[in-house]
């Protein structure tokens, strides 16, 4: 089955830095890869998503690319601020026939931006 | 996206006691889901609720210990059976909404003494 891996675990950045989260799959299938916020106390919130017909989404300071040779997609995002300190969670999914298969997350990225 | 809702958002148990956990959506969905987070862990998938049909449970997890009901096209249950410290997690629901992506909702905080 499906495997996601995610580097790193911690991260810590100094405000209007960038950060780089990165992920990688193990099934070659996998073709929707999501990526979400989770806030302390809060349920995930999906921030940016990408489809394997796409190598790269951009969404203001959020950005994704996915290398569907490598099998690996990042979430990258710009000029942080304090607000966008969280844990974040990639995932992969298999998408047949117009309905997602079982989303598979990564361990998780806990996010420091330090003002 | 969809708007979800959870009750309670957080309970302590008693070992050996049941709690009912209830997700609402603000529109019809075929699919829901519910998830388990252990304290500082990631997102574990229990089952896939569909109305009209049974459960579809992960590895791991059964229906005599996490059963589920899916009445409608807008609710779902999720019941965490004779609990122990062990179930102590953050339960989430999430739904498919119409163009294949997962909202969820804010989670369940369970501690079990």
């Amino acid at each position: 089955g499906e495997n996601v891996e995610q580097h790193p675990s911690t991260l810590s950045v100094q405000e209007g830095d960038s950060a780089v989260i990165k992920c990688t799959y193990s099934d070659s299938a996998s073709n929707y890869f999501p990526w979400y916020k989770q806030e302390l106390g809060k349920g995930p919130q999906l921030i940016i998503d990408i489809r394997s017909n796409v190598g790269e989404k951009k969404d203001q300071r959020i950005a994704v690319t996915l290398n569907k040779t490598a099998k690996h997609f990042s979430l990258h995002i710009t000029e942080t601020q304090p607000e966008d300190s969280a844990v974040y969670f990639c995932a992969a999914s298999f998408n047949y026939g117009g309905s997602q298969g079982n989303l598979i997350f990564g361990k998780g990225t806990k996010l420091s931006v330090k003002p | 996206s969809a708007v979800i809702s959870q009750k309670p958002s957080r309970d302590i148990c008693q070992r050996g006691t049941s709690l009912t956990i209830q997700c609402q959506v603000d529109s019809q969905v075929t699919m829901m889901f519910w998830y388990r987070q252990q304290p500082g862990q990631s997102l574990t998938l229990i089952a896939t609720a569909n109305q009209g049909s049974e459960a579809t449970y992960e590895s791991g997890f059964v229906i005599d210990k996490f059963p589920i009901s899916r009445p409608n096209l807008t609710f779902s249950t999720l019941t965490v059976s004779n609990m122990s410290p062990e179930d102590s997690s953050i339960y989430l629901c999430s739904v498919e909404s119409g163009t294949d992506t997962q909202y969820f909702g804010p989670g369940t905080r369970l501690t079990v003494l």
